[in-house]
């Protein structure tokens, strides 16, 4: 069965630093991975997702994230953290390509200090 | 393009009693998927439904139902609730299909059973 693990349940980073969240997958098979935000009292907001097009994906809001089959992983990062950053990250696997049945990880609450 | 609707936003009911959710997607977008969210058990996907039919579902009991209409609007029905149905329910409706894929969460339902 797939799973994601997230490392770290909160970060905090200083605004203009490098944002670095972690993300390591168990899939049987290719899968299909996600990063999404939350802010307080709202839905998700998809930053970008990896479907085996290219390693190196770039999504929203000066977001990227590489995926290294090799380690499993799909780490999210941000050259320079903005306070408008400050919100909840979650990692999400499918492997299929139904974007409908998604196993999320437990969040990563990022906090921006000034 | 409107958003994905969720009606209602809040809902206090107690214990014993049934409730219905409802979501509106995004139009065009036949797929809905719900998804449970709580502080203990994170985020947690109950069921998808793609043209009226359930394509996916996962591990919660009988007690949780739901079902699509012919203009994808979909419903999502709690009977017999229990304290820890307390949740924030989200809905998420999606369009699969080249560059156009993509998916978006609605803001979500807060359930809370007294």
């Amino acid at each position: 069965a797939q799973s994601v693990t997230q490392l770290g349940s909160h970060v905090s980073v200083s605004e203009g630093a490098l944002v670095l969240l972690r993300c390591n997958y168990s899939s049987s098979v290719p899968p299909y991975l996600f990063w999404y935000v939350q802010y307080p009292n709202q839905g998700l907001q998809l930053l970008l997702k990896y479907t085996s097009a290219a390693t190196l994906v770039k999504g929203i809001n000066g977001f990227e994230a590489e995926f290294k089959k090799s380690e499993t992983s799909f780490h999210l990062t941000k050259p320079s953290a903005h306070m408008s950053d400050a919100a909840e990250y979650f990692c999400a696997v499918s492997v299929t390509d139904s974007w409908g049945k998604l196993q999320f990880g437990a969040g990563t609450q990022v906090v921006v200090t000034p | 393009k409107a958003g994905v609707t969720q009606t209602p936003r809040y809902l206090i009911k107690t214990r014993g009693q049934q409730v219905t959710l409802s979501c509106s997607p995004i139009s065009g977008h036949r797929s809905v998927s719900w998804y449970q969210q709580t502080p203990g058990q994170g985020l947690q996907f109950l069921f998808e439904y793609f043209s009226e039919t359930q394509r996916n579902k996962g591990n919660f009991p009988g007690r949780f139902s739901g079902r699509q209409f012919s203009n994808s609007r979909s419903e999502m029905n709690v009977s017999t609730l229990e304290l820890g149905d307390s949740a924030l329910y989200l809905c998420a409706s999606s369009y699969s299909g080249g560059a156009e894929e993509t998916q978006y969460f609605g803001p979500g339902t807060r359930l809370l059973v007294l």
